[in-house]
């Protein structure tokens, strides 16, 4: 089984400062046939389900902010809010797609005004 | 716009079965995608539980498979989950949602979420 951490367990950032959450696979998550880490970040607010962020680790959905970001590959992954705004208070958490036979979590991140 | 509603029982018995439904709209079921089912236990993180494309094929989670049955009605553009027998640990918020495959047949993240349904488990 491929085992996510994420560090901190939480965080508190001013608005408008910068949050950056880190993510951490117990393998490699990049595919070298095609260069892709299969790794997803979501957002979670309180009392409403995941909302996909990032995939491909870098790759913005479609509709979410630019002042999201996702870095990384290999074991090592980044989620930066580069900006924190008010409506990003949440739980963050990151998924591996490298392994079908079992989907991974980490254990979320979450963010708070400081 | 897709959209997912989970729907069933909030309160099933120790050693009983736990039986989900979500409906999709917006989106045919058979048109692709596969169909997945996550979970979380209150104040936890998301477990995968298993995924279903619209020919019936399954993925399971190793952990749950002895107990998850996961189908498929395409004719309603719903599939479904049975947990059986269930314990305390089971109690938590079931999600469906929308399993992102490419054109290998991998399957990859998931998009659309239902907002989710607490089932507590308790006598």
């Amino acid at each position: 089984d491929i085992v996510m951490t994420q560090s901190p367990d939480s965080l508190a950032v001013s608005l408008g400062e910068r949050a950056t959450i880190n993510c951490k696979s117990s393998q490699s998550v990049l595919y070298s046939s095609n260069n892709k880490n299969y790794l997803a970040w979501y957002q979670q607010k309180p009392g409403q389900p995941p909302k996909l962020l990032i995939y491909w680790a870098s790759t913005r959905e479609s509709g979410v902010p630019d002042r999201f970001s996702g870095s990384g590959s290999g074991t090592d992954f980044t989620l930066t809010i580069s900006s924190l705004q008010a409506e990003d208070v949440a739980v963050y958490y990151c998924q591996q797609y490298y392994s079908t036979l079992l989907f991974t979590f980490g254990p979320g991140t979450k963010v708070d005004i400081k | 716009q897709v959209q997912l509603q989970e729907s069933g029982p909030g309160l099933v018995k120790p050693s009983e079965t736990l039986s989900l439904t979500c409906a999709v709209s917006g989106y045919s079921i058979s048109s692709g995608y596969y169909w997945g089912w996550i979970r979380q236990p209150p104040g936890k993180g998301l477990e995968w539980i298993g995924s279903i494309y619209h020919s019936g094929s399954t993925y399971y989670n190793p952990s749950l498979k002895s107990r998850v049955t996961i189908s498929v009605d395409t004719s309603k553009n719903q599939f479904s989950l049975k947990l059986s027998s269930v314990t305390a640990a089971d109690t938590a918020v079931y999600y469906c949602a929308r399993h992102v495959i490419g054109s290998s047949g991998y399957l990859y993240y998931f998009d659309y979420w239902g907002q989710g349904t607490l089932v507590t488990v308790s006598s």
